[in-house]
């Protein structure tokens, strides 16, 4: 089946710098990728749409210049979090959709510290 | 909005059927999917449906869904160990992105 990359699987990261985490989609192109934030013991909240070639869209509450999104190719977004902090500590996940199926990476942890 | 809701706690005995629940809210919901979560790790999707179907069966794995009633399960025939993860069920319609339920915790006990 399609495979979707994430990387880095953890970060650990100093309160006051950037962190970018980066999707891939193996083996198809995705036009659209979709960023979650999942808190423990919760479930997914989409975070915002990486459109390929134009501005993502995010959903309300999420803070564009705090999560920065860039989609450059059909292949690879990427999700900076700028200026970290440990409210930001939390699991990242990327999805890609191929056709009717909707393909996860295997997350990043990320801890501000 | 969009709305999915699942039961947050299972515990079978290995060898027993899983029954999971999911109800959603969102008439207009094309696809449902269920997906697994182990301990750290990110979502594997085990298996779908289209909101046309009413089951859908995939070796140990048996989807039903009532469309009237928005209701969804995901049944797991023989159980095992192995199996105790949380599992996600999910909604779309047309391309937007997933609304996922909160997750139900299954616990297989030996």
């Amino acid at each position: 089946g399609a495979v979707v990359s994430q990387h880095p699987s953890r970060v650990i990261c100093k309160s006051g710098t950037s962190v970018k985490i980066e999707c891939r989609s193996l083996d198809f192109q995705a036009t659209t990728m979709f960023w979650y934030r999942q808190f423990p013991k919760q479930s997914l909240m989409l975070m915002a749409t990486s459109n390929e070639g134009s501005k993502a869209t995010y959903e309300q509450g999420v803070e564009k210049d705090k999560f920065l999104i860039n989609h450059a190719s059909l292949t690879l977004s990427t999700l900076t979090v700028a200026s970290a902090h440990p409210e930001d500590s939390s699991f990242y996940i990327c999805s890609a959709q191929k056709g009717t199926e909707a393909f996860f990476g295997q997350g990043t942890r990320l801890t501000v510290v | 909005g969009e709305d999915v809701e699942q039961s947050l706690f299972l515990s079978v005995r290995e060898g027993d059927s899983s029954v999971i629940n999911c109800t959603y809210t969102d008439s207009s919901s094309t696809y449902l999917y269920w997906y697994k979560q182990e301990p750290g790790a990110g979502l594997q999707l085990l298996t779908y449906i289209f909101s046309n179907m009413d089951m859908k069966q995939d070796q140990r794995l048996t989807v039903l869904l009532n469309k009237k009633d928005k209701h969804l399960s995901l049944r797991i025939a023989d159980t095992q160990t192995g199996d105790s993860a949380i599992y996600f069920c999910a909604e779309r319609a047309g391309r937007r992105a997933l609304t996922f339920g909160s997750g139900t915790r299954l616990q297989v006990q030996p």
